[in-house]
């Protein structure tokens, strides 16, 4: 089971450089997420998508936008990159409805380097 | 909006010492807890979890956790670690609300390095 799968996993830009991280889950989640890890600050989230046709700002959006191209995918794009964006990118995805919501599912990380 | 704290950032312990890494937690209503590691060069995965029941509540690899609605807190503990248990470990919250989207809030995280 691929579960949930990004690309690419290294990727090194120029400050103005524009980029997409792709994500993609095979488990028939409803929600997906972005989210930033950084030493020191643990996971902020950046745009989350509660179903297919939505999307809404995180803690950190600035400088980033999402587009949920259906219920599998999730892409995240940063325009013109700064070294401030520089970090490690982690798709998540959830089943999101009921009582038994929150439990995330992790791809492996995107780590972007902007120089 | 809820907060998480993880008051632990880096620990140090000997293998076989008995480990507690601390969590609480900022939110009045009903909440969903977990905590995830993270091993190094590695993508989160799930420890344990707690929906509702029973507030101790048993993980993979011989962790457990207890939820403590009166203190607000989910803390972490394992009797005997073992020096592949070094890794980061990371408190979240999913707070339920009526209606909309609950977000999932996690603490800093806490390295935890296990000597042999």
């Amino acid at each position: 089971n691929a579960g949930v799968t990004q690309t690419p996993k290294f990727q090194v830009l120029k400050t103005g450089q524009s980029m997409t991280l792709q994500c993609a889950q095979d488990m028939n989640h409803n929600s997906m997420y972005w989210y930033r890890q950084d030493p020191g600050m643990g996971l902020r989230l950046i745009y989350y998508s509660a179903s297919e046709g939505t999307t809404d700002k995180g803690e950190v959006p600035n400088g980033y936008n999402v587009s949920r191209l259906n219920k599998r995918e999730f892409s995240l794009r940063l325009e013109s990159a700064a070294p401030s964006q520089t970090s490690v990118y982690f798709c998540a995805s959830s089943h999101g409805t009921g009582g038994r919501t929150g439990e995330l599912f992790f791809g492996e990380g995107s780590r972007l380097t902007v120089l | 909006a809820q907060s998480v704290s993880q008051h632990n950032h880096h620990v140090i312990l000997s293998e076989a010492a008995s480990l507690e890494l601390g969590c609480n937690y900022s939110y009045g209503g009903t909440v969903n807890l977990f905590w995830y590691v993270q091993y190094p060069g590695q993508h989160l995965q799930l420890l344990l979890k707690y929906f509702s029941g029973d507030p101790l509540v048993k993980g993979i690899k011989g962790f457990e956790a207890e939820f403590i609605k009166s203190k607000f807190s989910f803390n972490l503990r394992k009797p005997s670690v073992q020096w592949s248990d070094t890794a980061e470990y990371f408190c979240a919250v999913n707070a339920l609300g009526s209606g909309g989207y609950q977000k999932v809030t996690f603490g800093t995280g806490t390295k935890l390095q296990v000597i042999p």
